[in-house]
């Protein structure tokens, strides 16, 4: 099974609108760290959000949010007030206490177009 | 100061040919990753190196030969390159136990 998945290949959205990207993730390990990597066109990796399997409160850094709801299994990214720089692609991540976090799991990704 | 440097950032070569790939973090971190990104932008982890030590191989083709010097930095040789090969690289640490894994730019890979 999929450790990570990302259903939606590819979203649009108006500019200064908020953005709901999904990811669904698989694991039978009470300790695992979940992240979101932004990769616009140049083609860096960047680091954007983390959330703890036992954090009670959803992580939120700036105009980035992650709505986890760990009974459904699922970390979806928020982006609100879109921009056209946020034009990328964007994947979710998961690394687990059984492998000593010394591995990220990684889903298709997502490319998000914002439409001026 | 770059965080994650790796060099160089595009590389084309022919098949059959040995190369490297350079890989340096200054971010004083314990772990340090090669991931290989395929055309469909899909991201594999390939090895995992905690303190120099070799801590995840994913069944990755004995050309790849991993070398960890030193805590900060972790090279990546490929023997006889093949067609196959072509994909970009990216090289990544992170802190043991910690949260995000910080990337460097990448390094694409073109065989010939």
């Amino acid at each position: 099974a999929q450790k990570i998945t990302q259903t939606q290949p590819g979203m649009f959205v108006q500019e200064k609108e908020a953005v709901t990207l999904d990811c669904t993730y698989d694991t039978s390990d009470p300790s695992y760290g979940l992240f979101w990597y932004k990769q616009p066109s140049s083609g860096e990796m960047i680091f954007l959000i983390y959330q703890g399997s036992y954090d009670q409160q959803n992580a939120t850094e700036g105009r980035y949010s992650l709505n986890f709801q760990k009974a459904r299994k699922s970390a979806n990214l928020v982006i609100s007030a879109s921009q056209l720089g946020d034009s990328a692609m964007y994947f979710c991540a998961m690394r687990e206490a059984q492998d000593n976090f010394n591995k990220f799991y990684f889903g298709s990704g997502t490319k998000l177009n914002v439409k001026p | 100061d770059t965080a994650v440097s790796q060099t160089p950032k595009y590389l084309v070569t022919q098949m059959g040919n040995d190369k490297s790939i350079k890989c340096e973090q200054n971010l004083g971190h314990d772990t340090m990753y090669w991931y290989k990104q395929d055309s469909k932008k899909f991201l594999k982890i390939m090895f995992s190196y905690n303190n120099k030590e070799l801590i995840i191989n994913e069944t990755v083709p004995n050309r790849f030969s991993p070398k960890s010097p030193d805590k900060a930095h972790l090279n990546l040789h490929i023997n006889s390159l093949e067609l196959g090969d072509s994909a970009v690289y990216f090289c990544a640490s992170s802190r043991e136990g910690g949260r995000g894994a910080f990337f460097g730019q990448g390094t694409r890979l073109t065989v010939v």
